[in-house]
C-alpha cells in the first residue's frame, strides 16, 4: 500500500530560526513528490515539486531535498516568518496515466515571535 | 485571473438532507478532484474525473454523488447516507502531469 509518513506531526519554533520536517515514503513506482504549505481555513499551495532525478529543490527560504534511494525528502525553512506558521504537507505521485497522489498528513508548524 | 472557485464556503446540513458543493474552474485543466480533509489526517480523495461526462470513486465515495457536464463544474453532493459528514472539503485540479495541483479554499460542511 502507498503510504506518506511525515515527521513531526507539529513543530514550535522562534521567528527567525530554521527548521527541517521529514517525509519518508513507500510509494511506487515513483513519479513525483510535491511538498504543499496549507494556512487554516485555505487550500494548499505547491512549494516544490521534483522528479526522481532531482535531489534539490528552492523556493525562496524553503530548500527541498529528495533522496530517491531511500524514499525521504526533507523541507528546510530558512530564517522562519510569523507568516510560516501553517501546515506542511508532503505529497508523493505514482508514474501512471492518471494523477493519483498520495498524500502525508502534515506537520502542523508555528512560529511564535 | 484563473483559478478555483469553491462556494459555499461554510454549510450547514440538516438531518436527511442532500447538500451540493460547487467548484467552478477557468485554468482549462482537465482534472478535477473531490477531497475530505479531517483533523490529523491527510487528504482523502472522494471522487476524481479526468474528462467530461466521466468520473471515478476515490477511497471514501460512499455517501457522496458528482458528474461532470462541464470541464469547468464539478459539483459534489453530499448525500443523506453519508452519516459523518463533518470536514473541510477541497476541490482540486490538474493540467500536465508534472505541474501541481491547483486548490480552491475549500467548504467547511457541519450538521445542524
Amino acid at each position: 500500500k502507498n503510504q506518506v509518513e511525515q515527521s513531526p506531526q507539529s513543530l514550535i519554533i522562534l521567528e527567525g530560526k530554521n527548521c527541517t520536517l521529514q517525509c519518508n515514503y513507500t510509494v511506487s513506482p515513483f513519479s513525483n513528490l510535491r511538498w504543499y504549505k496549507q494556512d487554516t481555513g485555505r487550500g494548499p499551495v505547491s512549494l516544490t515539486i521534483m522528479t526522481f532525478s532531482e535531489n534539490t529543490k528552492s523556493n525562496g527560504r524553503y530548500t527541498a531535498t529528495l533522496d530517491a534511494d531511500t524514499k525521504q525528502s526533507s523541507l528546510h525553512i530558512t530564517a522562519s516568518q510569523l507568516s510560516d506558521s501553517a501546515s506542511y504537507i508532503c505529497v508523493v505521485s505514482v508514474l501512471t496515466l492518471s494523477y493519483i497522489p498520495t498524500f502525508g498528513r502534515g506537520t502542523s508548524l508555528i512560529v511564535h515571535p | 485571473d484563473g483559478g478555483i472557485t469553491q462556494s459555499p464556503k461554510y454549510l450547514f446540513r440538516k438531518e436527511g438532507q442532500n447538500v451540493t458543493l460547487s467548484c467552478e474552474q477557468n485554468l482549462n485543466h482537465d482534472a478535477m478532484y473531490w477531497y475530505r480533509q479531517d483533523p490529523g489526517q491527510g487528504l482523502r480523495l472522494i471522487y476524481y474525473s479526468q474528462i467530461v461526462n466521466d468520473f471515478q470513486k476515490g477511497d471514501i465515495a460512499e455517501g457522496y454523488s458528482v458528474s461532470r457536464e462541464k470541464k469547468e463544474s464539478f459539483p459534489l453532493t453530499v448525500t443523506s447516507a453519508q452519516k459523518n459528514p463533518t470536514a473541510f472539503y477541497l476541490c482540486a485540479t490538474t493540467g500536465r502531469l508534472d505541474q501541481p495541483q491547483h486548490f480552491g479554499d475549500g467548504t467547511r460542511l457541519s450538521i445542524l
